[in-house]
């Protein structure tokens, strides 16, 4: 797959236990924020996404965290399943512009 | 709704070969964006159309990147003579809005030899 070469931090859970991501951004100026799942030889798939303006989005089995003082932002999975395995990317995007900065990524497995 | 589609999915060519990548964003999204991801490096930003016109092109590595979006419907990434740090995988993405987040396509996996 794409990740050949590129050596990921990996996450390995449980079935159904609960999983966290995390990702740290760089830039103060950045006020919306992305997380993309990445399966094996497919595009970046939009999981969620948060503004600046709250420290806290839920979606369905899954909440982004944003922490601003530290610049953090955690994906949270509940009830993890084996479909959920894949490459999860944060993205921040500034204000002044569209293009997005994404993070390297976090490689997820789920044991069944 | 049809998503973003990209072709070829794979392509494999020789060093200062021409290799055009192609992007069919989704219907009506105005906004169109090339980004990439060669080994071992995080996805990168490489442009941004709005309509036909390249909104940004700060990502773009060097001239022998070229990339078009006539009539602002499909784009093309052309890349004249590739070099073999070119290898790597490029996606393309499209959105409606630009305050939101996109739709990627599958990617086109580039390999210069």
């Amino acid at each position: 797959g794409e990740s050949v070469g590129l050596h990921l931090p990996t996450l390995s859970v449980q079935e159904g236990d609960n999983s966290i991501i995390n990702c740290a951004y760089s830039n103060s100026a950045s006020d919306y924020f992305i997380w993309y799942k990445q399966e094996s030889g497919k595009g970046p798939q939009f999981i969620i996404d948060i503004r600046s303006n709250m420290d806290k989005r839920q979606g369905q089995r899954v909440t982004v965290l944003l922490n601003k003082t530290v610049k953090h932002l955690s994906l949270q999975i509940a009830a993890t399943q084996p479909g959920d395995s894949a490459v999860y990317f944060c993205a921040e995007k500034r204000k002044a512009g569209n293009m997005l900065t994404f993070g390297g990524g976090t490689r997820l497995m789920v044991k069944p | 709704e049809a998503g973003v589609t990209q072709f070829p999915s794979h392509s494999v060519i020789e060093k200062g070969q021409t290799v055009t990548l192609r992007c069919d964003p989704i219907s009506g999204h105005d906004n169109l964006y090339w980004y990439r991801r060669v080994m071992g490096k995080e996805i990168k930003f490489l442009l941004h159309f709005v309509k036909e016109s390249k909104q940004d092109e700060s990502g773009m590595p060097n001239n022998r990147f070229l990339a078009e979006r006539t009539g602002g419907t499909y784009s093309t990434l052309k890349v004249q003579p590739a070099e073999l740090e070119d290898s790597g995988v490029y996606f393309c993405a499209s959105s409606q809005r630009r305050d939101y987040g996109y739709t990627f396509g599958s990617g086109t996996r580039l390999t210069v030899v």
